[in-house]
């Protein structure tokens, strides 16, 4: 079957970096992305990743290894509005979207 | 403010009732999606429209049923509405076939049934 594991919750401190990691099992691979939801609200495009290496947009960066099923979404300078759930997701052969569960991010002053 | 408009918001239903949530883009794009999200899990896709005129079933349809009769509009009907139907729902849109196929979300329907 088909599978996104992230971890189910993370904290982290004001200003520090952190990275979510998302691993995938999917048939095929057209592209992985990144999805910010904050709470109560409707998820918001971060990033899309579909050839290795690293895509950098200001302060998030998205990693993709295609070889080892892997991705990670790194989060520098956090500033208390990155509290949210993040979502990674992957485009299956049928060009269908997996969704993990997703990682709510807290951070602490 | 282009983008996408799901109504209602919020809505308390009997079991038994039918409901439709609503669904309107001005951005043009051609393909729709209605997702539920409940806790715990990733989102699940109930129905999708690559183009208007054509619709799919996801991966929980049943239940379920959606029609697309121009490129703006995408309603989710419920037929006879169940509790496990408790749910978010979003509604979103995205352009097959250029730059990344990124989705647009509306704000989501919070629909309970009891």
């Amino acid at each position: 079957g088909q599978n996104i594991d992230q971890p189910t919750e993370m904290t982290a401190t004001e200003g520090a970096i952190v990275q979510i990691n998302c691993t995938y099992q999917t048939s095929g691979f057209n592209g992985l992305f990144w999805y910010q939801q904050h709470a109560g609200e409707a998820p918001t495009f971060l990033s899309y990743n579909v050839l290795d290496g690293l895509e950098e947009k200001g302060r998030f960066s998205s990693f993709l290894s295609r070889s080892k099923g892997y991705s990670y979404l790194l989060l520098k300078e956090l500033q208390m509005k990155d509290s949210a759930s993040y979502l990674c997701a992957v485009r299956d052969s049928n060009y269908q979207l997996i969704w993990g569960a997703g990682t709510k991010l807290i951070i602490k002053p | 403010i282009a983008g996408i408009t799901q109504a209602p918001t919020s809505q308390i239903l009997a079991a038994g009732r039918r409901m439709t949530l609503r669904c309107t883009q001005d951005m043009r794009h051609n393909a729709m999606y209605w997702y539920r999200q409940d806790l715990g899990l990733g989102l699940r896709l109930i129905h999708y429209s690559n183009t208007a005129g054509t619709t799919g079933k996801g991966e929980v349809p049943d239940g379920y049923s959606v029609s697309r009769a121009n490129t703006d509009d995408f309603p989710l009907t419920l037929a006879s509405a169940v509790p496990s139907q408790t749910s978010v729902y979003f509604c979103a849109s995205s352009v097959q076939g250029e730059g990344t196929g990124e989705l647009f979300f509306g704000e989501g329907s919070r629909l309970t049934v009891l």
